[in-house]
């Protein structure tokens, strides 16, 4: 059965540095999007794309936050200067189209330090 | 409270028994869906219940649906240890939203 990869499982940055956690989705989905989990919390929206662009994101989607498919295949969550809080659990999901089933790659534990 | 509140927080129960989670949100939806996340783990998808569904059947899994209450119910028959994890419920808005607004969680334990 096709899945949703992630790339790196766990991420230790220090702040202040840049990361970049890596989606592949299945293939022929057409809908992605990015949420986190804080230890111990529920989870989170942060973003959603579509057609090569944001079609929605969160107030925690701010100017540090971008996303793209660099190749047409990946999905790039990008964090320009990561803050403590930023450490969490993000997840990639994906999906054939609007509020459908959505499915959940494995995640990346970032860790700030 | 926020969208997609789950009840109980948590529950032990029993092998074999039945657990029985709830769900409660606050405005329209098109979808409810439920995921299952062991701890540390990813989120795996469960089921999916329309607006327009009232119950919904997987293997040990029953699901319904009361738009009228805002409000649903997972339940899981004959649980299995195996069973143990935590279950969100999470909404998907009708207001071209394509995400998904997920409530707090049932920390769910079966006791062998």
């Amino acid at each position: 059965e096709p899945e949703v990869t992630q790339t790196p499982s766990h991420q230790v940055t220090q702040m202040g540095q840049e990361v970049i956690l890596r989606c592949v989705p299945i293939s022929n989905h057409l809908y992605f999007y990015w949420y986190r989990q804080i230890l111990g919390q529920k989870v989170e929206f942060l973003v959603s794309f579509y057609n090569n662009e944001i079609s929605e994101k969160s107030e925690i989607f701010d100017d540090q936050f971008s996303v793209e498919r660099p190749d047409g295949s990946n999905f790039t969550l990008k964090i320009r200067s990561t803050k403590l809080e930023d450490s969490a659990m993000y997840f990639c999901a994906t999906g054939t189209g609007g509020p459908d089933t959505q499915y959940f790659g494995p995640g990346t534990r970032l860790t700030v330090l | 409270s926020q969208q997609g509140e789950e009840d109980p927080q948590a529950l032990s129960i029993q092998e074999g028994e039945n657990a029985t989670m709830n769900c409660s949100y606050k405005t329209s939806i098109n979808n409810l869906q439920w995921y299952r996340q062991n701890s540390g783990r990813g989120l795996v998808h469960l089921i999916l219940i329309r607006s327009n569904e009232r119950e919904k059947h997987s293997g040990r899994l029953r699901v319904t649906l009361d738009t009228s209450k805002k409000s649903s119910s997972l339940l899981i028959t004959a649980s299995r240890a195996a069973d143990t994890a935590s279950y969100f419920c999470a909404t998907g808005l009708i207001q071209g939203a394509q995400k998904l607004v997920f409530g707090q969680g049932t920390r769910l334990t079966i006791n062998p």
